[in-house]
């Protein structure tokens, strides 16, 4: 079936630092989307992408949809505390087909 | 406007046992989500109601259903619970079908003994 990896599993970085970590995927993805979420929440979408190519930024977030639809990668420019939680890569085959989630990348930030 | 709520927030079951889980819509939202996430993973798609109907299913067994009612609010149930089952269930609420207009609840924290 379907299968996301995310990498790294976990980073530990120094506030003001870049962030980078990227998803594949098994199979080619129509929509790629970045969730966080915080202990005791639910996922929050961060990044929405739609095509191959695609760059988007939210705020000091910037995601990219891989060229072969099997990858992304999601970017945090210099890093703040808040920025600590998990982050999911997630993926649809079609528009109203089912969210298929990768297992996370947990990100801390050391002050 | 109020976000996407869900209850209990905790709960606690024995094997065997059956559970029935609630999940309220963001307000305008027709289409409702469960997710099952186990500890350190990341969600995983159980099915979908969509307008009272069901719309799509990931991959788990008849002991997991669902309901949505006219008000777009849903349940979760799960009977003959298995140690497995032990997750954190989230609902997310969508005006559409598609994923990147769901907005995820703050999710219930089921344990099996």
């Amino acid at each position: 079936g379907q299968q996301l990896n995310q990498s790294p599993q976990s980073m530990f970085i120094q506030e003001g630092e870049d962030v980078s970590m990227n998803c594949t995927s098994s199979s080619i993805f129509n929509t790629w989307l970045w969730y966080k979420q915080d202990p005791g929440e639910g996922p929050v979408l961060l990044i929405a992408l739609y095509k191959a190519g695609e760059l988007t930024s939210n705020g000091r977030l910037t995601a990219q949809f891989g060229i072969t639809r099997k990858d992304s990668f999601l970017n945090i420019s210099a890093s703040i505390p808040s920025d600590v939680g998990i982050y999911f890569c997630a993926g649809q085959e079609t528009s109203y087909d089912k969210v298929i989630f990768g297992p996370g990348t947990s990100l801390s930030v050391i002050p | 406007e109020t976000g996407v709520t869900q209850s209990p927030t905790h709960l606690i079951k024995t094997r065997g046992q059956q559970v029935t889980l609630r999940c309220s819509s963001q307000s305008g939202h027709n289409t409702v989500s469960w997710y099952q996430q186990a500890l350190g993973q990341g969600p995983q798609f159980i099915f979908q109601y969509y307008r009272e109907e069901e719309n799509g299913r990931g991959n788990f067994p008849p002991r997991f259903s669902g309901l949505q009612f006219p008000n777009y609010s849903s349940e979760l149930n799960v009977n003959a619970l298995e140690l497995d089952d032990s997750a954190l269930y989230l609902c997310a609420s969508s005006v559409l079908a598609g994923g990147e207009t769901q907005y995820f609840g703050p999710g219930t924290r089921l344990l099996v003994l």
